[in-house]
């Protein structure tokens, strides 16, 4: 299995700023995925972040809006950037590890 | 495009019932997951399901993959009130990939 530490766990933002989300996971993995799950809602996949090249982000999401790094084969950030009150949301990292998915413990993102 | 549906959104059940969650998706996929997510709580993998026919089970939770008909469910056998939650289906969307596509969730309540 894998254990996803995510920091932070919560946090509350004035709107116009910047937060970067940081998910480290025990196990070397090929891909990380960021997904958003907004108020009430399902979860919905931002981007996958492979290390050594630049992230694939969904339809819908940008780069400039939410830049990811990947600097190894164990870290990743996602960052949102400009917020508005619209990216209030829980931020959930994943790792898929054999046939298994595994998610972090979110982040939840309150924009004021 | 791959599409997860989910039915009921919303169930109420009164404890010792049987009732069963659905799970319909679009393409042709080689794996479903089950998860249970707790209010302000990340997810908690409950079933991988690799091949058509799978039948898994834990405690009073049992779910099933039929490939054929792109048909998952997952059957609840006399309800307790621990398993108030929202329950989600996902989907790996391409074969091969490794990224989820998740149904809109069950929101389950048992009550006493």
């Amino acid at each position: 299995s894998a254990v996803i530490s995510q920091k932070p766990s919560r946090d509350i933002c004035q709107r116009g700023t910047s937060l970067t989300i940081q998910c480290q996971v025990d196990s070397q993995v090929t891909m990380m995925f960021w997904y958003r799950q907004q108020p009430g809602q399902s979860l919905t996949l931002i981007a996958t972040a492979n290390q050594g090249s630049e992230a694939t982000y969904e339809s819908g999401f940008v780069i400039d809006k939410f830049p990811i790094s990947r600097p190894n084969l164990t870290f990743s950030t996602l960052t949102v950037s400009n917020m508005s009150p619209e990216d209030s949301s829980i931020y959930l990292c994943s790792v898929a590890l054999n046939t298994e998915a595994f998610f972090g413990q979110g982040t939840r993102l309150t924009v004021v | 495009e791959l599409k997860v549906e989910q039915n009921p959104l919303f169930l109420s059940m009164q404890e010792g019932k049987n009732y069963t969650i659905y799970c319909n998706y679009s393409t042709t996929s080689d794996r479903l997951y089950w998860y249970r997510q707790d209010p302000g709580k990340s997810l908690e993998s409950l079933f991988v399901l690799l091949s058509n026919g799978a039948v898994k089970q834990e405690g009073r939770l049992m779910a099933s993959l039929d490939t054929k008909a792109r048909l998952s469910t997952l059957h609840i056998t006399a309800a307790v009130h621990d398993l108030s939650a929202t329950y989600f289906c996902a989907v790996v969307g391409i074969q091969g990939a490794q990224k989820l596509v998740f149904g809109q969730g069950t929101r389950l309540t048992i009550n006493p």
